[in-house]
């Protein structure tokens, strides 16, 4: 079992539609990354979590350190929106940067 | 300010030839990390600096791959010789205060297929 689970693998929607992926984690961490990759680009930074809730935009993040959850939420989803979600966590026993498989999301028009 | 900045940004050698990225990170941030992603995966860490010294160099192939961060502010990566195997996106990504949390920043990446 993979230790940075995402759901779904890939979604496709319509423009507008509120749109939800979700990440599951087993180990313990220090904080919970999501970042955003279109295709033939690089990789941008979301958010940086470690609890609660962040905004920016139409996208949001919450955590449940407890539940060791997170969901990135995209309000009035649109086009430009379509890229690869990747969610990313930080061990904290060795630091290291662990990656989700990625959610392929496409918003057609 | 000026993101991190990758050159080249593709790459295209025969195989057994050698290849180097080069990687200016955010001014500042004095932890700097070198990824490896093939097409349909997340990235894979090859070697994590902290200054100029390397921390994590675990998963670098150290037969054919090499790097350096002179002066811990720019970065290079060197593939000598290449294989088929090499072609991918080598990512730079830099941050601040390695240990502690802070939001990483990725360059564009230097796409490389080996032909």
């Amino acid at each position: 079992k993979n230790e940075v689970e995402q759901s779904p693998q890939n979604l496709t929607a319509q423009e507008g539609e509120f749109i939800t992926i979700n990440c599951s984690y087993s180990v313990g961490i220090s904080a919970l990354h999501w970042l955003q990759q279109h295709p033939g680009g690089g990789i941008v930074s979301l958010f940086m979590l470690s609890s609660g809730k962040k905004k920016h935009g139409r996208l949001i993040a919450t955590i449940n350190i407890q539940e060791k959850h997170s969901s990135l939420h995209i309000t009035a989803s649109h086009p430009r929106d379509s890229a690869v979600y990747i969610c990313a966590v930080r061990s904290n026993s060795n630091y290291q940067l662990i990656w989700g498989a990625g959610t392929k999301l496409i918003i057609k028009p | 300010e000026a993101g991190v900045v990758q050159s080249p940004r593709y790459k295209i050698i025969e195989k057994k030839q050698p290849v180097a990225f080069w990687c200016n990170p955010i001014s500042g941030h004095n932890t700097l990390y070198w990824y490896r992603q093939n097409l349909g995966q997340g990235p894979e860490l090859l070697i994590r600096y902290e200054n100029e010294e390397a921390v994590d160099d675990s998963q670098l192939p150290k037969d054919r791959f090499s790097a350096e961060r002179l002066k811990g502010v720019d970065s290079t990566l060197k593939i000598q010789p290449a294989e088929l195997g090499d072609s991918a996106v080598y990512l730079c990504a830099s941050s601040k205060e390695g240990f502690q949390e802070n939001t990483i920043y990725f360059g564009e990446g230097s796409w490389l297929t080996v032909v």
